[in-house]
This record gives C-alpha cells, sequence and structure tokens, in this order.
C-alpha cells in the first residue's frame, strides 16, 4: 500500500531534550515536505526537500533540522524544543511534477513541548 | 507567508445541499490544488487543476480557476455527512511548482 508514515504519532517531550520524528515514504517521490499545523494559521511548511542531498528551508524553519540521505526518508529534527514548537506535524511526498503533482501526507504527529 | 485565503472560514449546510468555498491568492500560480482534511488527520488530495485549466470536475467535485481575480471555487454537489471536513487550497508558483502554499482552511459542516 503506497502511504506515508510517521513515527511517533503522539509525543509529549520537555524543553531543550533533543527529538527526531521520521517520515517515510514507499512511493519513490523525489519531494518531500514538513509542514506545522496550528489552529487558525492553516499548515505552514517548514523544510522540504526536492531530492536527495537536496534541501530548502520553508516559511517556518527556526528551530528546525532536516535531512535527505536516502530518498524515502525525511526525518525532523528539533535540537532544543521549545513550547511554541507544541504543534501537530504532517510528513509529504509527492513526484515533485514541473507543473504539479498531489502531495501524499502523513496521519501526522501531535507534539506537546512542556 | 500565506498565499490562498478561503472563504469562508466555516461553512453549515443540510445533507444534499450544494457546498461552495473559495480560495483567493496573492501572486502568479502554476497549480491549484484542494485537499480535505478529517478532524486531526492527514490531509488527502482532492482535486488539482493547472493555471492553463479553467474547470475541473471529479465525481461530485467542480473546482473552477480565474486566473485574472486569482481566484478559484470548489462545489460540493449533493453532501453527504461524510463530507463534514477542513477544505484547504494550496498553490504552486510558476519554478518552484512542488512547493505547496496552503491556505487556512474552511470548515464544512454537513448536517443531517
Amino acid at each position: 500500500e503506497a502511504q506515508v508514515t510517521q513515527n511517533p504519532r503522539y509525543l509529549i517531550t520537555v524543553t531543550g531534550k533533543k527529538l527526531t520524528v521520521t517520515c517515510s515514504q514507499n512511493m519513490n517521490h523525489e519531494y518531500m515536505s514538513w509542514y506545522r499545523q496550528d489552529p487558525g494559521l492553516g499548515l505552514r511548511q517548514i523544510y522540504y526537500s526536492m531530492n536527495v542531498e537536496v534541501t530548502d528551508k520553508g516559511d517556518v524553519p527556526e528551530g528546525y533540522k532536516v535531512s535527505r540521505k536516502e530518498k524515502r526518508n525525511f526525518p525532523l529534527i528539533l535540537e532544543s524544543p521549545s513550547p511554541n514548537q507544541t504543534s501537530l506535524y504532517f510528513c509529504a511526498s509527492s513526484l515533485g511534477r514541473q507543473w504539479g503533482s498531489e502531495q501524499y501526507f502523513g496521519p501526522g504527529t501531535r507534539l506537546t513541548v512542556t | 507567508s500565506q498565499q490562498g485565503e478561503e472563504d469562508p472560514q466555516a461553512l453549515s449546510i443540510q445533507e444534499g445541499e450544494n457546498a461552495t468555498m473559495n480560495c483567493s491568492y496573492k501572486t502568479s500560480i502554476n497549480n491549484l490544488q484542494w485537499y480535505r482534511q478529517n478532524s486531526g488527520r492527514g490531509l488527502v488530495h482532492l482535486i488539482l487543476i493547472r493555471s492553463n485549466e479553467r474547470e475541473k470536475h471529479s465525481g461530485r467535485l467542480r473546482v473552477t480557476l480565474d486566473t485574472s481575480k486569482k481566484s478559484s471555487s470548489l462545489l460540493i454537489t449533493a453532501s453527504r455527512a461524510a463530507d463534514t471536513a477542513s477544505y484547504f487550497c494550496a498553490t504552486g508558483a510558476p519554478g518552484t511548482a512542488s512547493k505547496l502554499t496552503f491556505g487556512t482552511g474552511t470548515r464544512l459542516q454537513v448536517t443531517l
């Protein structure tokens, strides 16, 4: 089954404790992206990757890191989480066509930073 | 910055009625997409319309795009309770078509 998986689905952590949210897709997609969703703000892009070893900042990259060492994986790293990073996070992937292509979303990771 | 803005923010209709949601955006686009999100879950792609297209259909969905007005609309005909969800438009800019910018969404409630 074609899908994007994220782990963990729920995470409660404390300020400053490094964490990683994993994202994996099995569709051989070139493009992958991370979003955060906050009430009233919709989805905002954190980072995206056009292909292996190619990553770029989205609209709200501060406090986050990513890497794309393999095509299928795109982990999101919070080196020193803060309470304002409490949010619902989504990973997505797509074929990355010039004229646009549909994005497939993971189920989401609900992060709480205390 | 937010590219798309949906209108209305919330919409409540009865089953069987049609639901229309609008999306406005600010800069040139390459494509515009609509997604649905059930409460707290991942988004599901509904339809993609390219900037050189004016209308597209998919089942009970009809999307229009007016690039001169920088706006799009999503029409759901004969709505069902299962259509209750949030609907988002997302735009892709020329040269970065894969990078989508999402609006804040319309919450649709369909009651029996």
